[in-house]
């Protein structure tokens, strides 16, 4: 079945530092990708997606891009900020475009 | 728009009472969705619905869950004894079809605590 498997954390960086986070996926087919932010005390929200290999999605400084090759979908960002920190999900959805399956969640921690 | 409303937001009962959880979605929203959220589990999906009808109950863990959706606005996940090992965060999110992506938008989530 499809699963997504993601870096395990936390990571801890100081503001302005490059952040990568990983991400893998398995799917048959062509899945839709994502990657979810969850603040504490919150819920998650959408950060960004992509629905097709090569696609790139971006928001707020963050970028992913679809790797069909290597089935990778990482976060990236050049330069993070206190309030970046958060928990970070990677997800996708496969042939049931409705039915979005994430992984474990990365815990973000930025210091001043 | 008010988002996706959950309630209650944090609920402590003893082992053997039933819990229920209850979430309104987003109006016009057709999909809705219940996940369950543990440290050593991450973010699991119980079970969705479409337009009101249960379309995969799966991640129901037993038969102890039930959910329901009488109607477009209003949706419960019902835990029938609970246990401690039911403790978590359990979100609902909802969303309309877009194509290839399906982005959900979810309620600030439901926090149990099982004695």
């Amino acid at each position: 079945g499809n699963s997504v498997t993601q870096m395990e954390g936390p990571v801890t960086l100081s503001e302005e530092a490059f952040l990568t986070i990983n991400c893998t996926y398995t799917a048959t087919g062509y899945p839709s990708l994502f990657w979810y932010v969850q603040y504490p005390g919150e819920g998650l929200q959408l950060l960004l997606k992509a629905t097709k290999a090569d696609d790139k999605g971006s928001n707020k400084g963050f970028e992913a891009t679809y790797r069909k090759e290597t089935t990778s979908f990482h976060l990236e960002k050049g330069s993070v900020q206190v309030s970046d920190s958060a928990v970070y999900f990677c997800a996708l959805s496969g042939s049931s475009a409705s039915k979005i399956i994430f992984g474990s969640g990365t815990r973000l921690s930025i210091r001043p | 728009d008010a988002g996706v409303i959950q309630s209650p937001r944090h609920e402590v009962t003893e082992m053997g009472q039933e819990v229920t959880l209850r979430c309104k979605p987003i109006s016009g929203h057709d999909y809705l969705f219940w996940y369950r959220q543990t440290m050593m589990r991450g973010l699991e999906l119980l079970i969705y619905f479409n337009n009101n009808v249960p379309i995969d109950d799966s991640g129901m863990p037993e038969d102890r869950f039930s959910a329901k959706m009488p109607n477009a606005s209003f949706s419960t996940l019902k835990i029938q004894p609970s246990e401690p090992r039911d403790s978590a965060v359990y979100f609902c999110a909802s969303s309309i079809p877009s194509g290839r992506a399906n982005v959900l938008t979810f309620g600030a989530g439901s926090r149990l605590t099982v004695l």
